[in-house]
């Protein structure tokens, strides 16, 4: 069964420090998330990406972050600064069409971000 | 917003116990239903899905019935075993027209284990 990877499964880094978080998507699927829960919070939801764009985003989301699909295959998260608050586990997800709500996101096994 | 309330845990069962996880939300409109469980390592995974008001969803022995009267969509199972122990998510999905969104918005999760 096709499955999303995502690397490093656990990412340390000093404060202030860039990070780039990497998933591998299902392959034929066009529709990109991420996600992350700090320890003991919810899941909550960063950014969706789609066509090459942005299509949503949280308050979460600042300019901080960014997204990119370089490759075709990889999908990344980038924090340009980070800080010890964005220590948390960072999910991708990915879903194969936009025709309906119904559709369902597949996830990978995360990213432990630590920041110290 | 969009949000999702469900029980705290962990919830502790012996095996073959009878399984109830609350989760109610609140929406604008008709948002598509979703359990996600998450085994320990592992990411998210989809259980089972409701789209609409009265739709059950099931999956290994789980269920759920997507209630609009109440705003719920408890999990339930008739005889949990060892192998259920996990961390379960009850996530909401808005449908967007345009731009490919769809974010899923979680509760916090319940634990549930399970023992002998």
């Amino acid at each position: 069964e096709p499955e999303v990877t995502q690397t490093p499964s656990h990412q340390v880094t000093q404060m202030g420090q860039e990070v780039i978080l990497r998933c591998v998507p299902i392959s034929n699927h066009l529709y990109f998330y991420w996600y992350r829960q700090i320890l003991g919070q919810k899941v909550e939801f960063l950014v969706s990406f789609y066509n090459n764009e942005i299509s949503e985003k949280s308050e979460i989301f600042d300019d901080q972050f960014s997204v990119e699909r370089p490759d075709g295959s990889n999908f990344t998260l980038k924090i340009r600064s980070t800080k010890l608050e964005d220590s948390a586990m960072y999910f991708c997800a990915c879903r194969s069409s936009a025709a309906m709500s119904t559709d369902t996101q597949y996830f990978g096994p995360g990213t432990r971000l630590t920041v110290l | 917003g969009d949000s999702v309330t469900q029980m705290e845990g962990p919830v502790t069962l012996s095996e073959e116990a009878f399984l109830t996880i609350n989760c109610t939300y609140t929406a604008t409109g008709y948002p598509s239903l979703f359990w996600y469980v998450q085994y320990p390592g592992e990411g998210l995974q989809l259980l089972l899905k409701a789209t609409k008001a009265d739709d059950k969803g099931s999956n290994k022995g789980f269920e759920a019935t997507y209630r609009k009267e109440t705003t719920s969509f408890h999990l339930e199972k008739g005889s949990v075993q060892v192998s259920d122990s996990a961390v379960y998510f009850c996530a909401l999905s808005a449908y967007i027209l345009t731009g490919g969104g769809n974010k899923l918005t979680f509760g916090t999760g319940t634990q549930l284990k399970v023992e002998l």
